[in-house]
């Protein structure tokens, strides 16, 4: 099992560029995460989907969308970057059952210039 | 709403001496609490967890954790350090809506030779 993968490793964007960052999870995993980590706040909630069809907000959605396209594969787009999007990005994913456990992927190194 | 607290940015400590990595919780019902650690350049990895029980939770690698209902802490803990321990520690609480969590600001552990 690959357990969670994102890409792309790293990318730089210009301010006002668009792109996608991609999650897919091949654990059957009912619930999937995007967070971003900035130094000295921890990790914060950007969205999350509880299951497919669904997606929710987090602490810090404004100036993201998400897709769950399907049960394995969870998306999250910047329409327009600002230089404040620059982050680290991990996506996790949850299984339904009691263990309240989340796998982590690699992340995703993004700068807007 | 829930949150965490990791009052301590760094926290050195020689190989073979205990370590503890200090995480503080304000809740509102039972609280639902976590450990995770991230290597250099990888995403986050899930150490051990908190949901009823015995106060004293062991995880992995040699970690355990203490619970505290008086002093709302749930601090990590390790009899002898490695060097290979050298990480960052993030503490997390489950959100009473059960899909979403919170996380610490996280503590750089450096274990020294």
């Amino acid at each position: 099992n690959a357990g969670v993968t994102q890409t792309p490793k790293f990318q730089v964007l210009k301010t006002g560029q668009s792109m996608t960052l991609q999650c897919a999870q091949d654990m059957n995993h009912n619930s999937m995460y995007w967070y971003r980590q900035d130094p000295g706040m921890g990790l914060r909630l950007i969205y999350y989907s509880a299951s497919e069809g669904t997606t929710d907000k987090g602490e810090v959605p404004n100036g993201y969308n998400v897709s769950r396209l399907n049960k394995r594969e969870f998306s999250l787009r910047l329409e327009s970057a600002a230089p404040s999007q620059t982050s680290v990005y991990f996506c996790a994913s949850r299984d339904r059952d009691g263990s309240y456990e989340q796998y982590f992927g690699p992340g995703t190194r993004l700068t807007v210039t | 709403a829930q949150s965490v607290a990791q009052p301590e940015d760094q926290v050195n400590v020689a190989e073979g001496n205990p370590l503890t990595v200090k995480c503080t919780y304000s809740v509102s019902g039972n609280p639902y609490l976590f450990w995770y650690v991230q290597y250099p350049n990888r995403g986050l990895q899930f150490l051990l967890k908190y949901i009823t029980g015995d106060n004293l939770v062991k995880g992995s690698y040699g970690f355990e954790a203490e619970f505290n209902k008086s002093q709302t802490s749930f601090h990590l803990k390790k009899p002898s350090a490695l060097v290979s321990d050298s990480a960052l520690y993030f503490c997390a609480v489950r959100d009473r809506n059960f899909n979403k969590f919170y996380f610490g600001s996280g503590t750089k552990l450096n274990v020294k030779p």
